[in-house]
């Protein structure tokens, strides 16, 4: 079956400008998590949503990052005034509805987003 | 949130098995180890996970100390395809809702040679 699509694959900008990343997950996935990777660093957390519940916000860096998803399912990050700093790829994952331990999360492959 | 920490790198030959170990000392009760891979330029990718008892699947096994405050990730024959970057990763569970954050650390960078 389809996995989590991201959209574009690569994006270049120019600092400054505002920019918005695409996450399709799983049909039926009702959690979604947005990452942030930096070059030859570990996965930083960003962003997370569960159904209809108010999301986790904890891991954006600043007010310049933002999110939505739409009706439970697509969800868009968007990043404005882009900064150098903000270059990495962004992971989005989904995860099945379930509060026990065996649902895991499928990742998607990224948007690698460069600033100028 | 508990904190995960693992070795930077690890050299591991061909057809041996690959023992990947991490520390997270400040683990809670009801808080899951999980571990993922991530192939160079792919999204991170579901190994194994478990809670206090050892566990095996077809891709690898996990040891979980008896204190958890640490565990072991062992790729039984390593290949050459099994070259990535392995996350240790602890599930913090949002007591409210009961729904989860994982918390991913820098990660073991493991090279099978051949």
């Amino acid at each position: 079956g389809a996995g989590v699509s991201q959209s574009p694959s690569n994006k270049v900008t120019e600092k400054g400008k505002d920019v918005e990343l695409r996450c399709d997950p799983i049909s039926g996935h009702t959690a979604l998590y947005w990452y942030r990777q930096s070059l030859g660093q570990g996965l930083e957390f960003l962003i997370y949503f569960q159904g209809n519940s108010a999301p986790d916000k904890s891991g954006l860096p600043s007010d310049r990052f933002s999110a939505e998803r739409t009706g439970g399912s697509v969800s868009t990050l968007t990043i404005q005034r882009t900064q150098q700093e903000d270059s990495a790829v962004y992971l989005c994952a989904s995860r099945p509805t379930s509060t026990g331990p065996r649902e895991t999360q499928y990742f998607g492959p990224g948007t690698r987003l460069l600033v100028l | 949130d508990a904190k995960t920490t693992q070795p930077p790198s690890m050299d591991c030959a061909e057809g041996r098995a690959a023992n990947l170990p991490c520390n997270h000392s400040t683990i809670s009760g009801n808080e899951y180890v999980y571990w993922y891979r991530q192939i160079h330029s792919q999204g991170p990718q579901y190994i194994i996970h478990g809670l206090k008892n050892n566990e095996t699947n077809e891709m690898a096994s996990l040891i979980i100390t008896e204190d958890r405050k640490s565990s072991t990730l062992i790729l039984p024959h390593a290949t050459l395809r099994d070259t990535a970057v392995y996350y240790c990763i602890v599930r913090v569970a949002y007591t409210t809702s009961g729904t989860y954050k994982y918390i991913f650390g820098t990660g073991t960078r493991l090279k099978v040679l051949a």
